[in-house]
């Protein structure tokens, strides 16, 4: 068990669908991120969540809402996405907003057709 | 601005020894992971260097050159579960984790 858990593992969705990733970690740390990995680049952070306040957005489109209802868990909410956002998407926690180290998840695979 | 550079893909054969590279340029700097990435897994935390030197831990070996900007990571006796990427992560402070593309590396019987 990694301690970070991520619903669905796999999903395929159309351009005009609604659906929500979620991320659940039983670690007990403060801080909880989404990543974006894409093949062949580098994993890209999309947002920062520290004792459940938004601290980053890095210019993430907004067809990607993320929500951080307690330290425990995060979602992200998507809606008329693009192929081009087809990647494996990795929640991550640590135990403080970026010094130490980051536990992930096992990441869901999204497919946009 | 933020540069973490490491090869592409590796490949070594079983019971060898291969070592990963990395360069960094970064604003701000207090230590360097190592993370391991199966294909369709999470990554998994490997090492983290803070001074320059050698770390041992099994068959694996962190190495870090601040004044160069170099790490290295060793990995001796190559097994084929080996096989996975591995990813270079500069923590440059206050932000999450600054990550390079990732090194592919395949064993080989």
């Amino acid at each position: 068990e990694t301690g970070v858990t991520q619903t669905p593992r796999h999903l395929v969705m159309g351009m005009t669908n609604k659906k929500s990733l979620k991320c659940e970690q039983h670690l007990g740390h403060n801080a909880m991120y989404w990543y974006k990995q894409s093949a062949k680049k580098p994993l890209e952070l999309m947002f920062v969540y520290s004792l459940e306040e938004r601290v980053e957005n890095n210019s993430v489109p907004s067809r990607f809402s993320p929500e951080c209802p307690n330290s425990s868990h995060l979602f992200l909410h998507l809606h008329t996405l693009q192929p081009e956002d087809s990647a494996l998407y990795l929640c991550a926690s640590s135990q403080d907003g970026g010094f130490s180290e980051a536990f992930f998840g096992q990441g869901t695979r999204l497919t946009v057709v | 601005g933020q540069n973490i550079d490491q090869p592409t893909e590796m490949t070594a054969t079983e019971g060898a020894i291969v070592q990963i590279n990395c360069t960094y340029q970064t604003s701000g700097f207090n230590g360097l992971f190592w993370y391991q990435q199966h294909a369709g897994e999470a990554p998994t935390f490997l090492s983290y260097n803070v001074l320059d030197g050698l770390e041992e831990k099994g068959r694996f070996s962190s190495f870090l050159s601040r004044s160069k900007g170099y790490s290295y990571l060793l990995l001796k006796e190559l097994q084929m579960k080996d096989s996975a990427s591995y990813l270079c992560a500069a923590d440059v402070g206050n932000t999450p984790l600054v990550f390079g593309k990732g090194t592919r590396l395949s064993v080989i019987a």
